[in-house]
């Protein structure tokens, strides 16, 4: 099984719906974070939480929210999808000291139409 | 201004060849460097972290770093068409209460052309 699972794999959903993506890990890590990719502007942060009870915003929070379940478990909700949150999302792990990098989930391709 | 700066390519090489990989940093408290391939709608896997000055060697790979010159640079050596993908530069910087993040460059694209 992988260490950082992200469901689900591929969404189309349309206009207005509320959509949760999925992120859970098997590594005991800590931190967790929500990236999204778009084509030529790489990855950038929504959201990222270091311990169950800390909840952060990233660079692009708006028209999102996340909630951190457990140590394990980190969702993605856009409460009303509009097109330009089309894009490829990843959730990542770290553990926390400084040369620690990122796991990253297998990715989320969301198309909003 | 971004904190990491990359070259987005193309960067085309020859099978065979040496491919050389830039990226530059503004932060000078950065401390750690990674480096991460990422294949076409696939998630980034690391590849190379370095955290001390002159060079680190992992197999055909090489990451240089250069703190005063606020560069750091990957060189694939023997590049391969399976090599072929986007190559992210990553610093991981103190952000406050006892925290490292990483920030990322957008990349750089490398073609190895058989």
């Amino acid at each position: 099984d992988a260490d950082v699972t992200q469901t689900p794999r591929n969404r189309i959903t349309k206009t207005g719906k509320r959509i949760m993506l999925e992120c859970s890990q098997t590594k005991g890590h800590d931190r967790m974070y929500w990236y999204r990719q778009d084509p030529g502007l790489g990855l950038r942060l929504i959201y990222y939480s270091f311990d169950v009870k800390d909840i952060n915003k990233g660079e692009i929070s708006d028209g999102y929210s996340v909630s951190r379940q457990a140590q394990a478990k980190f969702s993605l909700s856009l409460e009303s999808a509009i097109p330009n949150q089309t894009a490829l999302y990843f959730c990542a792990t770290s553990d926390d000291w400084e040369g620690a990098g990122y796991t990253f989930g297998s990715g989320t391709r969301l198309t909003v139409v | 201004q971004k904190e990491v700066e990359q070259n987005s390519g193309p960067l085309s090489v020859p099978e065979g060849a040496i491919a050389s990989l830039n990226c530059t940093y503004s932060d000078q408290g950065s401390q750690s460097f990674f480096w991460y391939r990422q294949y076409s709608g696939k998630s980034p896997e690391l590849i190379m972290f370095i955290y001390s000055n002159g060079d680190k060697e992992d197999g055909r790979f090489t990451a240089q770093l250069n703190k005063a010159s606020q560069y750091v640079s990957l060189l694939i050596r023997d590049s391969q068409p399976s090599d072929s993908a986007t190559y992210l530069c990553a610093r991981k910087g103190y952000s406050g209460a006892g925290s490292y993040q990483l920030t990322f460059g957008k990349g750089t694209k490398l073609s190895v052309i058989p």
